[in-house]
């Protein structure tokens, strides 16, 4: 089975302008999460989407956002980006979204940087 | 969320054993161990998991003390590809609740 795959790998933004990411999860998971990484915050929860429905979220501003789609890809959208935005962000992907077997898997992540 | 404590850094000779170390002191009765770690340039990779026995998988065995409020993760036999920050983290068995708690990990160099 192909693994998450994340579009773009980098991407170059100028404060204040928005963004969109997308991961495309493993075929078959339904529940799709991700993650923000950075040097200073480690990695931190954004929200996680299943059936294209927002089922649990982190604590960032509402200038985060995403969706997910019937065919359970997803995006994340960041809009008036800021300096502090700068980050790997992490889109993880798991079958039902039933812990504790229901593992996570990653994708390479997108490297955002914000100018 | 219950929090975890793990050393910050750990280095070990390649082809000997590695044992990482994890606090857990206020784990709950129904929470499970689980363990990620993170290659350099790429995301979290599931390692293993646990609720109260030992277990053993390809990559790895994970001892958990019989009072629940620490673990080991052990690499039998550490290769150079072996580096990488290791998270141990806390989950819930809770249909739906996804979140993962990452905290600040160990990051293991092994030493060729």
């Amino acid at each position: 089975k192909a693994g998450v795959t994340q579009t773009p790998r980098y991407l170059i933004k100028t404060r204040g302008q928005q963004v969109t990411l997308s991961c495309s999860p493993i075929s078959g998971h339904r529940s799709v999460s991700w993650y923000q990484q950075t040097p200073g915050q480690g990695l931190q929860f954004l929200f996680e989407y299943f059936s294209e429905t927002q089922r649990n979220k982190g604590n960032f501003p509402g200038r985060f956002s995403g969706r997910q789609f019937s065919n359970s890809r997803s995006e994340m959208n960041v809009s008036t980006l800021e300096l502090g935005d700068s980050a790997l962000y992490l889109c993880a992907s798991s079958l039902q979204g039933a812990p504790p077997g229901d593992t996570q898997y990653f994708g390479p992540g997108t490297r955002l940087t914000v100018l | 969320d219950a929090k975890t404590t793990q050393p910050n850094s750990m280095e070990s000779n390649e082809e000997e054993p590695v044992h990482l170390p994890c606090n857990h002191s206020t784990i709950s009765g129904t929470d499970y161990i689980h363990w990620y770690r993170q290659l350099p340039s790429q995301g979290p990779e599931y390692v293993i998991h646990g609720l109260t026995s030992n277990v053993n998988n390809r990559m790895a065995s994970l001892a958990i003390a019989e009072d629940r409020k620490s673990s080991t993760l052990i690499l039998h036999r550490a290769t150079l590809r072996d580096a990488a920050v290791y998270y141990c983290i806390l989950r819930g068995q809770v249909f739906g609740n996804e979140k993962l708690t990452f905290g600040t990990g160990t990051r293991l160099t092994i030493i060729p």
